[in-house]
């Protein structure tokens, strides 16, 4: 039972041009949500998160959209950059819980080429 | 600035050896959380716990036990290890509600 879903495994962009990474979630309790970006042989970094109060989070070149009615949620990288070439994982948590307990998606490779 | 440290980096065991992944935080950070990732897999929550103290289970503790006696330190240890266990073991501290969980590098673990 997959709460947090990434479909696409892969993604392959030009440098330059938009990235967008998806994630889908079924679990109506999440209300408090994160990307998380990963080099090989490394820890998960956070990049940007969003409470479901809000629809959109910006952060420099990284932008997080969230739509509650379709439990869906979208990362969007404008430029991408060689370096934004990592493994993309989203996560959800329930906020309220005060836990941090997080769920996360599969994760998407993302190749940014030069 | 050591934020999250994890040790060992790597490590092999036999079938039904038992070990101790070791975690220790600088950054005062209550809450503290063991995942581990499986190959093309996202994390999954091992143990987590919210003081020195408190531990509770995530979403896939057997064969696993923790313990939290400091603030600073939140030891894994598995007792028999079976070949189900091979995988990359992270932890991560988080401070207040509103903060991400910083995660450490990680510890490589293959058990033959």
């Amino acid at each position: 039972d997959q709460q947090v879903k990434q479909n696409s495994p892969s993604l392959s962009v030009q440098e330059g041009r938009i990235s967008i990474l998806n994630c889908d979630y079924t679990n109506s309790m999440f209300d408090y949500f994160l990307w998380y970006k990963k080099y090989p042989a490394e820890g998960p970094t956070f990049l940007i998160s969003i409470s479901s109060i809000k629809d959109k989070n910006e952060d420099g070149r990284f932008t997080v959209f969230l739509n509650k009615s379709a439990k869906h949620l979208s990362l969007h990288i404008v430029p991408s950059q060689p370096g934004d070439s990592a493994v993309y994982f989203c996560a959800a948590s329930e906020f309220s819980s005060n836990t941090g307990k997080l769920i996360f998606g599969q994760g998407t490779t993302l190749q940014v080429k030069p | 600035n050591a934020g999250v440290t994890q040790t060992p980096k790597f490590r092999i065991l036999k079938i039904g050896q038992s070990m101790t992944l070791q975690c220790a935080q600088d950054m005062n950070h209550n809450y503290m959380y063991w995942y581990r990732q499986d190959p093309g897999m996202g994390l999954k929550l091992i143990y987590y716990s919210v003081g020195a103290g408190i531990t509770d289970k995530g979403e896939v503790p057997n064969g696993y036990n923790v313990s939290r006696s400091t603030t600073e330190d939140f030891p894994l240890r598995l007792e028999l290890a079976a070949p189900s266990q091979t995988s990359v073991y992270f932890c991560a501290s988080r401070g207040q509600a509103n903060q991400p969980q910083h995660f450490g590098d990680g510890t490589r673990l293959s058990i033959l």
